[in-house]
């Protein structure tokens, strides 16, 4: 089983439509939950922190559940520049060494 | 703004010459990684440094080395390139991970393809 899991998509959508993706993770110790945001031929970028307590940034908002171990993100009235990929990422400790695991992502296409 | 740079955007080797790629970065980050990045795979980290001269085996190091003399400077050294190395490679930086304070954010380079032919 892989550590983060997403649907790779890929969603495509209209301009203006609300789309939610979600992901699990495998690791309860996990501390720390982000989504980045690669588009095409291009490196990751943070897009946004995931807190315990949800949280909004834009059109964006992130939320994390524990208990079930999966974090959302949804975007509300997509735009065309929205169409990337969206990687989930957590923390997790490897031998005494803190890392991010990087899920595989999930592809959003906007379409006019 | 965090800059951190990549010798090559595009390589392309012949199996089984000795391979350098080099990343720098400007931040002054104690932590760099090296991840490889293919289709439906994601992120796989090859290996990681937390200060220099320090090394750690990541997930696939498997055909790997890496050097970190100076703190700006990480390098990936692929001893002996073979086809399965064609990937796109990421470097990243991070500033140093205190727990109970929150996580850092990680940046990248631009990546480098290489192609082992």
């Amino acid at each position: 089983r892989k550590e983060v899991e997403q649907d790779p998509g890929p969603f495509n959508v209209p301009e203006g439509a609300t789309v939610a993706f979600n992901c699990t993770y495998s690791n309860s110790a996990s501390q720390s939950f982000f989504w980045y945001r690669q588009d095409c031929r291009k490196e990751p970028k943070l897009l946004m922190s995931v807190y315990s307590s949800g949280n909004e940034d834009g059109r964006f908002t992130a939320q994390l559940n524990r208990a079930s171990q999966y974090i959302s993100l949804l975007i509300r009235d997509s735009k065309l520049s929205d169409s990337a990929t969206y990687l989930c990422v957590v923390n997790g400790w490897s031998g005494g060494y803190n890392k991010l695991i990087f899920g595989a992502g999930t592809r959003l296409a906007v379409h006019p | 703004d965090v800059k951190v740079t990549q010798s090559s955007r595009y390589l392309v080797k012949r199996t089984g010459e000795k391979v350098f790629l080099e990343c720098v970065q400007d931040m002054d980050h104690e932590n760099m990684f090296w991840y490889r990045q293919d289709p439906g795979l994601g992120l796989r980290l090859i290996y990681f440094s937390y200060d220099v001269k320090m090394k750690e085996k990541g997930d696939i190091p498997e055909g790997y080395s890496v050097s970190r003399e100076k703190k700006e400077r990480f390098s990936l050294i692929l001893e002996s390139a073979s086809t399965n190395q064609t990937s796109m490679y990421l470097c990243a930086t991070r500033a140093v991970y205190v727990v109970g304070t929150g996580d850092h954010e990680q940046y990248f380079g631009p990546g480098t393809r290489l192609t082992v032919t």
